[in-house]
C-alpha cells in the first residue's frame, strides 16, 4: 500500500490569492493524480502528474489556473490560483501502485479542505 | 461517454440493519467497478472491487456484484454497524484511459 500526505489538511482563504498545496507519497510513483471534490458532489479528476513531463489536464481545468510541479516521483504540488468561492473544495492526491495481490489500485491522500472567502 | 449514478443521500439505518446502495453506470468497454470509502477526516479507501461481469467482491462484510445485464454494481452488508458510518462512493475504470469515474457519493449514518 501507499501512505500519502497532504499538505496543509485546510485552509481559510481570500479571494484572489493563491495556495499551494503539497503530497508526498512513500513510494516512488509515475502517475500521481489531482482530484476535485466540491461540497457535496463526486470527484472530479483535475490533472495526471507524470514525473519528468507536462502534467495532463482534464476538460475544464487548465494550467494558469492549477499549476502543477512533479520535481521528483515521491513529491508533487497543486496550485490553486487567484482564488474565488467556487474554488471551496477538497482537494485530493493520488497515486497508483500495485497492491499486495499484484493488481493495480488506486490509493488517495486525506486530501485538503480548502474554503474561499 | 462513462458515468456512475449512486442512490441519493444520506442513509440513515439502525445497527445491525441490512445495507443496500444502488450504483449503476454507463461505459463503453469493458470496465472495473470499485466501491471506495471515506470515512470521516480520512481519505478514500478502497473497499472492494470487481473486474468483469458476474464477479463479486468482497470485504469487511460488504459485497457487490458486477451485473452487465443490468449495468449495476449495488453495494449490500447484512448487517451494519455504527463504525460502518462514511461515505461510499462508486466508481468505474475506464478500459480505455485507465481513469476512475466517481459517483456522487452516498453518506451512511448508522445509529446505535
Amino acid at each position: 500500500s501507499a501512505v500519502i500526505s497532504q499538505k496543509p489538511s485546510r485552509d481559510i482563504c481570500q479571494r484572489g490569492t493563491s495556495l499551494t498545496i503539497q503530497c508526498q507519497v512513500d513510494s516512488q510513483v509515475t502517475m500521481m493524480f489531482w482530484y476535485r471534490q466540491q461540497p457535496g458532489q463526486s470527484l472530479t479528476l483535475i490533472a495526471t502528474a507524470n514525473q519528468g513531463s507536462e502534467a495532463t489536464y482534464e476538460s475544464g481545468f487548465v494550467i494558469d489556473k492549477f499549476p502543477i510541479s512533479r520535481p521528483n516521483l515521491t513529491f508533487s504540488t497543486l496550485t490553486v490560483s487567484n482564488m474565488s468561492p467556487e474554488d471551496s473544495s477538497i482537494y485530493l492526491c493520488s497515486v497508483t501502485l500495485i497492491n499486495v495481490e499484484g493488481y493495480n489500485e488506486q490509493f488517495f491522500g486525506p486530501g485538503t479542505r480548502l474554503t474561499v472567502l | 461517454g462513462n458515468s456512475v449514478t449512486q442512490m441519493e443521500g444520506p442513509v440513515t439505518l439502525s445497527e445491525e440493519a441490512f445495507l443496500t446502495i444502488n450504483c449503476t453506470y454507463t461505459a463503453t468497454g469493458y470496465p472495473s467497478l470499485f466501491w471506495y470509502v471515506q470515512y470521516p477526516g480520512e481519505g478514500l479507501q478502497l473497499l472492494l472491487k470487481a473486474t468483469k461481469a458476474d464477479d463479486k467482491g468482497s470485504n469487511k462484510g460488504f459485497e457487490a456484484t458486477y451485473r452487465k445485464e443490468t449495468t449495476s454494481f449495488h453495494l449490500e452488508k447484512g448487517s451494519v454497524q455504527v463504525s460502518d458510518s462514511a461515505v461510499y462512493f462508486c466508481a468505474l475504470k475506464n478500459s480505455n484511459t485507465g481513469k476512475l469515474i466517481f459517483g456522487q457519493g452516498t453518506t451512511l449514518q448508522v445509529k446505535p
